[in-house]
């Protein structure tokens, strides 16, 4: 069954709010890692960390690994933020493997 | 800084036909690259973890024979979906780092295009 699951699936802001995306994931994680995938689709890395909290720029990217979760909080959105964020987990089964959600679809409006 | 080049960007192949792409690691050694597939409203799926010196993974429902691998040295590696047809159809991107923990970097992918 699918490993990550992330929310809400879309998610329409005005410009000025903040957001807040969830991870979830059904199995032990390592790390997460947040992208940003561009409308082309090629992947942005925005954050990676095992646990915790870290941040950069109006990202701060929360792990809390016993419980299987994880967060992304964009602060004062912007439009240029709008786009597909996925986060990734990864499983250390002795080779590392990365596993995506399916997204979280991000429209700022004016 | 660490850069992934992948080539080529897009593809467009007859149905039947194999389609090779590369993917190069600049600015650091890519001891182990992770080839994804993304296909038309799906998310990314691992098809295969390969690591120097150590035999490719396959994720279950990829294969050697459809996907076959090759990863040479800590800066190159490549991939062909061979007899391509509809199904195959989507974003390929590898992702590449240097050891475990680090974090992956990622190609701008290559678009692979079935008619």
């Amino acid at each position: 069954g699918q490993q990550v699951q992330q929310s809400p699936a879309s998610l329409v802001l005005q410009e000025g709010e903040n957001a807040e995306l969830q991870c979830n994931f059904s199995s032990t994680a390592t790390r997460l890692q947040w992208f940003y995938q561009r409308p082309g689709g090629s992947l942005v890395s925005l954050l990676s960390n095992p646990s915790g909290t870290k941040h950069t720029g109006r990202l701060t990217s929360t792990t809390v690994t016993k419980e299987r979760r994880g967060s992304l909080h964009i602060s004062s959105s912007q439009i240029t933020d709008s786009g597909t964020y996925l986060c990734a987990m990864e499983r250390n089964t002795g080779y590392q493997n990365f596993y995506f959600g399916k997204g979280t679809s991000l429209t700022v409006i004016p | 800084g660490a850069l992934v080049y992948q080539y080529p960007r897009r593809t467009i192949c007859k149905s039947g036909t194999s389609m090779r792409m590369e993917c190069q690691a600049v600015g650091f050694q890519a001891t182990s690259v992770a080839w994804y597939r993304q296909s038309p409203q799906k998310t990314f799926e691992l098809i295969a973890l390969s690591t120097v010196n150590s035999a490719i993974k396959y994720e279950q429902n990829f294969t050697q024979e459809k996907f076959p691998i090759s990863h040479p040295n800590l800066s190159f590696s490549s991939m062909t979906v061979l007899n391509a047809y509809l199904e195959d159809r989507g974003l390929y991107l590898c992702g590449a780092r240097q050891n475990s923990g680090n974090t992956l970097y990622f190609g701008e992918g290559s678009r692979l295009i079935v008619v």
